[in-house]
């Protein structure tokens, strides 16, 4: 069946990189995807990756997607108290959404001064 | 810029009662989907609809059903409300086809005494 591990926690200090990961299962995802969730407020999708990329880079973030071992990781550079939220890692089979996405419990990023 | 709105952030209902819960999406995006989200489970998908009077069951369908007789409105029902589905509700909307971008609406937090 389908899982998409990540850890609970990551806590930085201001200015430095941070990289959330995250392991799936199913092999035969498609897109992988990260959502940003701020306090209080619904998911806010922040980039997606198609499984036959090995990278994507979008001004702070970097995705990087290592198919064989099923690991996805995001990499926020210079990071700021803005970027404070939870990060949800997705799946999905088919890129038209119409299954939903399975979700990982969410990464909890801390932002020290 | 794509919307998607819930009815009300914040419910409170009493166990038994029947609860509706209303999402509506302005950029006429066949896929609608519901969600609920748990501090430590993270996402899950109850049920999805990909086009008027469509529907799906989603991971935990259980004591919920979903009606979606217009395109830009999808309903959640909880025909008896219990404790077990305080949760925070979160609706989402995406175009079939090319499109795999899940849109989230602000999520309705749902609390059943």
């Amino acid at each position: 069946g389908e899982d998409v591990e990540q850890s609970l926690f990551l806590s930085v200090r201001e200015g430095d990189s941070s990289v959330i990961n995250c392991t799936y299962t199913d092999s035969s995802s498609t897109y992988l995807y990260w959502y940003k969730q701020e306090p209080g407020a619904g998911l806010q999708l922040l980039t997606y990756i198609f499984s036959n990329m090995d990278m994507k880079q979008d001004q702070r973030l970097t995705v990087l997607l290592n198919k064989k071992d099923k690991h996805l990781s995001l990499r926020i550079a210079d990071t700021q108290t803005g970027d404070s939220a939870i990060y949800f890692c997705a799946e999905s089979i088919r890129g038209g959404g119409a299954d939903g996405l399975t979700f990982g419990k969410g990464t909890h990023l801390i932002i020290q001064p | 810029d794509v919307k998607v709105t819930q009815s009300s952030r914040y419910l409170v209902k009493r166990t038994g009662e029947k609860v509706f819960l209303e999402c509506v999406q302005d950029m006429d995006h066949e896929n609608m989907f519901w969600y609920r989200q748990d501090p430590g489970l993270g996402l899950r998908l109850i049920y999805f609809s990909y086009d008027v009077k469509m529907k799906e069951k989603g991971d935990i369908p259980e004591g919920y059903s979903v009606s979606r007789e217009k395109k830009e409105r999808f309903s959640l029902i909880l025909e008896s409300a219990s404790t077990n589905q305080t949760s925070m509700y979160l609706c989402a909307s995406s175009k079939a086809g090319a499109t795999y971008e899940q849109y989230f609406g602000p999520g309705t937090r749902l609390t059943v005494t």
